[in-house]
């Protein structure tokens, strides 16, 4: 089945305790970002890559880091997270980053930072 | 950024046609329309997306206004599984792949 994994579903940690998030896709996609969903706000990009090696900010990545060293994960990494980081994160993934092409979202982490 | 307009909420009857406006006055030639929604407690879902025809898939129909200013999502019997908010998206081919995401249409079903 084609979809995108994400790892926790729920994380409740510490000011500056750094955490991963993963992402996981099995379609053989280039192209995969990091969204945050807050109330009010919507959601925003973090940061996104167009294939291996290949990463570049999106709106909000300020305390974010990314990494992409095989085509299918991209994770998503919190050095030092602070409690304006508690927020609903959503990885997504496409054939290529033309938006001619469909976008598949992962399920969500619930991210809480006391 | 070119910008789309969407009522907050709609309510539909189960099993009837709904259909979900969107006006962008200010799209541009090369802006496709998109439309994603997002159910309670998941990630955002892609319904489907066209450039100037109007378009069909299993889940729903698309047509675009002539002009190109507006579009209506149709879904042609809503269930109950259908309740979720819907959002319509202008970008533009070969830019970052960003999804733009407005506040999108809250769309209720009565059984």
């Amino acid at each position: 089945e084609a979809q995108v994994t994400q790892n926790p579903r729920y994380l409740i940690t510490v000011t500056g305790k750094k955490l991963t998030v993963t992402c996981s896709q099995n379609m053989n996609h280039e192209y995969m970002s990091w969204y945050r969903q807050d109330p009010g706000l919507g959601l925003r990009q973090i940061y996104y890559s167009m294939n291996v090696e290949v990463t570049d900010k999106g709106d909000v990545p300020e305390g974010y880091k990314v990494s992409r060293k095989e085509k299918r994960n991209f994770p998503l990494i919190l050095e030092s997270p602070s409690p304006n980081q508690t927020s609903l994160y959503f990885c997504a993934s496409s054939f290529r980053p033309n938006l001619a092409y469909e976008q598949y979202f992962g399920p969500g982490t619930r991210l809480t930072v006391t | 950024d070119a910008k789309t307009t969407q009522p907050n909420s709609m309510e539909s009857n189960e099993e009837e046609p709904v259909h979900l406006p969107c006006n962008h006055s200010t799209i541009s030639g090369t802006d496709y329309i998109h439309w994603y929604r997002q159910l309670p407690s998941q990630g955002p879902e892609y319904v489907i997306h066209g450039l100037t025809s109007n378009v069909n898939n299993r889940m729903a129909s698309l047509a675009i206004a002539e002009d190109r200013k507006s579009s209506t999502l149709i879904l042609h019997r809503a269930t109950l599984r259908d309740a979720a908010v819907y959002y319509c998206i202008l970008s533009d081919v070969g830019n970052t792949g960003k999804l733009i995401f407005g506040q999108g249409t809250t769309l209720q079903v009565k059984p």
